[in-house]
């Protein structure tokens, strides 16, 4: 039972290049977020979604999109990086609204 | 502006002591948690309180939930240097029928003094 994996751990691009944040987990949660942590700003939702095919836009959707064509998996795609994007991205789980959430470790990027 | 406010940012006490920290938020919820994040890690979910629950415990930790207030409260007892980390509470908030998302605080940075 791996939980929620997120991959790369880190990640350094340059400033108009897109990529692939992964986040998968294996506990056939429903939900699922992504969120970005900068210094002293807390956790900021990017995108949610509730089950397959069903994302919505949180807090600071900007410059960021997602899918969630399959349960396990919830991509979060930077469309033309910006130096703004610089953050540490968690991915998060949970079954339904009684249970808390199970966070991946993170992946820090960097734009350049 | 985020939905849940933090008080204090940051609080330091002596091993042994109780560290109180709070939450407010502005809209209404299905329900309110707190997390635990060690310096450069993820989040460890901690305790959940319903809407309609007013107090919870577990172990050393109380979290208590005022509704009419829009406010909660993390309690942990007896802190312990291991206790280090920063707190976050969020809320579970539901946004269309079936759907919800959970919005976080700014957090509480909490140091335990030997």
């Amino acid at each position: 039972n791996a939980g929620v994996t997120q991959t790369p751990k880190f990640q350094v691009l340059k400033t108009g290049q897109s990529m692939t944040l992964q986040c998968a987990q294996d506990m056939n949660h429903e939900y699922m977020s992504w969120y970005r942590q900068d210094p002293g700003m807390g956790l900021r939702l990017i995108h949610y979604s509730v089950g397959a095919g069903i994302t919505d836009q949180g807090e600071v959707p900007n410059g960021y999109n997602v899918s969630r064509s399959t349960t396990e998996d919830f991509p979060l795609r930077l469309l033309s990086a910006a130096p703004s994007q610089t953050s540490v991205y968690f991915c998060a789980s949970s079954y339904r609204d009684r249970y808390g959430y199970t966070f991946g470790s993170g992946t820090r990027l960097t734009v350049v | 502006s985020q939905q849940g406010e933090e008080d204090p940012q940051a609080l330091s006490i002596q091993e042994g002591e109780n560290a109180t920290m709070n939450c407010s938020y502005k809209t209404s919820i299905n329900n309110l948690q707190w997390y635990r994040q060690n310096s450069g890690r993820g989040l460890v979910h901690l305790i959940l309180i319903r809407s309609n629950e007013r107090e919870k415990h577990s172990g050393r930790l109380r979290v208590t939930l005022d509704t009419s207030k829009k406010s909660s409260s993390l309690l942990i007892t007896a802190s312990r240097a291991a206790d280090t980390a920063s707190y976050f509470c969020a809320t579970d908030i539901p946004v269309w029928r079936g759907a919800q998302k959970l919005v976080f605080g700014q957090g509480t940075r909490l140091t335990i003094n030997p």
